[in-house]
């Protein structure tokens, strides 16, 4: 089946400073990723949709110059959260689509705990 | 707008016990696909099992079934012979084009 990754798993930083995640489709290419966030006990809320080569679509009140994602590739998609504050600790997960045949199936990638001290 | 109910935040379920989790879902699309997700404490989604709206069989998965009424639009997930492992949050899920709508999600537990 289609695996997606995401590096790092868990990740610690500092009040002010920048976190990079990265999300990868490791055995197909993906048309379009997806970046999520939940908290605890609670569902996932969709952050915006990123395709290849083009502009983020970010989903309403999802501040896009603190949330930086860039699709560089089919394979790879990165989140940024820039000046990270402690209200931005949070679980985010990526996931990525494969096309079927009237719509696309997403998988979804492990996650990256991000804690803001 | 899309949008996806689970009305029970927690259910438990005996060991080896069936237990039936609810899903409603709103949309005026006619080709969709509904899935359930199980998310365990290592918080990676896992599929569960996949139903595509133009099909009439209800989907099947082993142990995990589905009672999918289109009209009624509802997607019930069945867990036969519960296994402690099953324990988890699960989330219905719709989708439709490239776009995902999620549940609120609901608590198993199950007892041993």
């Amino acid at each position: 089946g289609a695996v997606v990754s995401q590096h790092p798993s868990w990740v610690i930083c500092k009040s002010g400073t920048s976190v990079k995640i990265e999300c990868r489709s490791l055995d197909f290419q993906a048309t379009t990723m997806f970046w999520y966030r939940q908290f605890p006990k609670q569902s996932l809320m969709l952050m915006a949709t990123s395709n290849e080569g083009s502009k983020a679509t970010y989903e309403q009140g999802v501040e896009k110059d603190k949330f930086l994602i860039n699709h560089a590739s089919l394979t790879l998609s990165t989140l940024t959260v820039t000046s990270a504050h402690p209200e931005d600790s949070s679980f985010y997960i990526c996931s990525a689509s494969l096309r079927l045949t009237i719509s696309y199936e997403q998988y979804f990638g492990p996650g990256t705990r991000l804690t803001v001290t | 707008a899309q949008t996806v109910t689970q009305s029970q935040p927690e259910m438990s379920v005996q060991e080896a016990e069936t237990v039936t989790l609810s899903c409603t879902y709103d949309t005026s699309e006619s080709d969709y696909y509904l899935f359930w997700y199980k998310q365990p404490p290592s918080r990676q989604m896992i599929l569960v099992i996949r139903q595509e709206a133009y099909k009439q069989q209800n989907a099947t998965e082993n142990r995990f079934s589905v009672n999918f009424q289109k009209a009624a639009k509802s997607f019930s997930l069945k867990i036969s012979d519960s296994q402690l492992g099953d324990a988890a949050m699960y989330f219905c899920a719709y989708l439709s084009g490239n776009q995902f709508y999620f549940g609120t999600g609901t608590s198993l537990t199950v007892i041993p």
